[in-house]
């Protein structure tokens, strides 16, 4: 079982939606992650969080909206979503300066 | 800068027959290499990493890894495929200034026939 927990597994939503997902990690990890992965690719970064503040955004379009409530938390909010924007969403978590990310399963995340 | 390559992007091996998947590095400082695994629709498991120290290193499900700085290598093996071996395997890169930023590279398909 991996210990880092996404909800939820399967979202469909419009492209007018406003929806969230959500990720929790109990393990004292102080980075977070989030990462998008369309079929067959590797996961590309989005954002990264260290010490519950935003470290790295890498580009990412304003209608992706991350937020680190605590350190155990970390949540993706969506608005105005476009098909192209449907892939599987990954959370991670690492213990800072190890190098090793903990995955969750992730939310498949569908557009219409 | 980082990256890796995984050359091969599909491979399949027959049940009992030796597993190599190979992964190269690029990187101007010392790195920590992953390989992570993931089978359908599930998040990413890791296999085994190198940071320091020992250059064979072994992972879960028999799997193991030499780190040949030489080469910038950092090839998968396993010596017997199993059928449950079958899923995505993907190499990383990160630096240890501990950004804890990972590179993957594109990622090998692995089908084991029975």
């Amino acid at each position: 079982d991996t210990e880092v927990t996404q909800t939820p597994k399967h979202l469909v939503m419009g492209m007018t939606n406003k929806k969230s997902l959500k990720c929790e990690q109990h393990m004292g990890h102080r980075a977070m992650y989030w990462y998008k992965q369309k079929a067959k690719k590797p996961p590309e970064l989005m954002f990264v969080y260290s010490y519950e503040k935003l470290s790295i955004n890498e580009s990412v379009p304003s209608r992706f909206s991350p937020e680190c409530p605590n350190s155990s938390l970390l949540n993706l909010h969506l608005h105005a979503l476009q098909p192209e924007d449907s892939a599987l969403y990954l959370c991670a978590s690492s213990r800072k300066g190890t190098g090793e990310l903990f995955f969750g399963e992730g939310s498949r995340l569908t557009v219409l | 800068a980082q990256s890796v390559t995984q050359l091969g992007s599909h491979v399949s091996v027959s049940e009992g027959a030796l597993v190599l998947l190979r992964c190269n590095y690029s990187s101007s400082v010392p790195p920590y290499l992953f390989w992570y695994v993931q089978y359908p629709n599930q998040g990413l498991q890791l296999l085994l990493k190198y940071t320091t120290g020992a250059t064979l290193v072994k992972g879960i499900n028999g799997f193991e890894a030499e780190f040949k700085k030489s080469e910038t290598s950092f090839h998968l093996t396993k010596p017997s495929a199993h059928m449950s071996d079958a899923a995505e395997y993907f190499c990383a890169v990160s630096d240890q200034t501990g950004a804890n930023n990972l590179f993957f590279g594109t990622g090998t398909r692995l089908t084991v026939i029975p």
